[in-house]
């Protein structure tokens, strides 16, 4: 089955600076490359997805870069708020496995 | 709109006892999925229906079942509780597939 992994595990910026988490998988049939968002208590929500057809995908402070080949795909959030603090997951899709949630990187936001 | 909702929020169990966890969405979504989050973990799939009428097993099915009762519910069923399924539970819902997810608040079981 897939193998996703995350890196780092946890990672601590000051308010301002920028982040970036990367991704990798295994299975090369995976088409659809999404990162959710997780605060305290509450269900994952989507922040920012990515087609296997397109490289990189900005939208305000956010932006995901995908590389096929190599198997990884990274969030990058520039101008970090303290609200930006939760725990991230990578999910690669391909229909074969569904869904399959990497570790997670917790990220906290200094201020 | 309440998006995903699921019942209860929390639940004690013993160990061989059975519930039935609920979900429901009013988004109109064909896929519908359940998924169980360890501490420290990511979410693991159990089960999924790609649209009504239809379920699939997903990376931890053992020890559960699932219903999709109609295009709105999806229900999770443990038929004898064993304190290895103490965790928390999402369901989520997306239009078709490799689509946005969206997920309920959680139901926090914990089986003694």
């Amino acid at each position: 089955g897939e193998n996703v992994e995350q890196h780092p595990s946890t990672l601590s910026v000051q308010e301002g600076d920028s982040a970036v988490i990367k991704c990798t998988y295994s299975d090369s049939a995976s088409n659809y490359f999404p990162w959710y968002k997780q605060e305290l208590g509450k269900g994952p929500q989507l922040i920012i997805d990515i087609r296997s057809n397109v490289g990189e995908k900005k939208d305000q402070r956010i932006a995901v870069t995908l590389n096929k080949t190599a198997k990884h795909f990274s969030l990058h959030i520039t101008e970090t708020q303290p609200e930006d603090s939760a725990v991230y997951f990578c999910a690669p899709y391909n229909y074969g496995q569904n869904f399959v949630f990497g570790p997670g990187t917790r990220l906290s936001v200094l201020p | 709109n309440a998006g995903v909702t699921q019942t209860p929020k929390f639940q004690v169990l013993k160990t061989g006892q059975s519930m039935t966890l609920q979900c429901a969405q009013d988004m109109n979504h064909n896929s519908m999925y359940w998924y169980r989050q360890d501490p420290g973990m990511g979410l693991r799939l159990i089960y999924y229906s790609a649209s009504e009428g239809t379920t699939d097993k997903g990376e931890v099915p053992n020890g559960y079942n699932v219903s999709r009762l109609n295009k709105r519910e999806f229900s999770l069923r443990l038929e004898s509780a064993a304190p290895s399924q103490t965790s928390v539970y999402f369901c989520a819902s997306s239009l078709q597939g490799p689509d946005t997810q969206y997920f309920g608040p959680g139901t926090r079981l914990t089986v003694l």
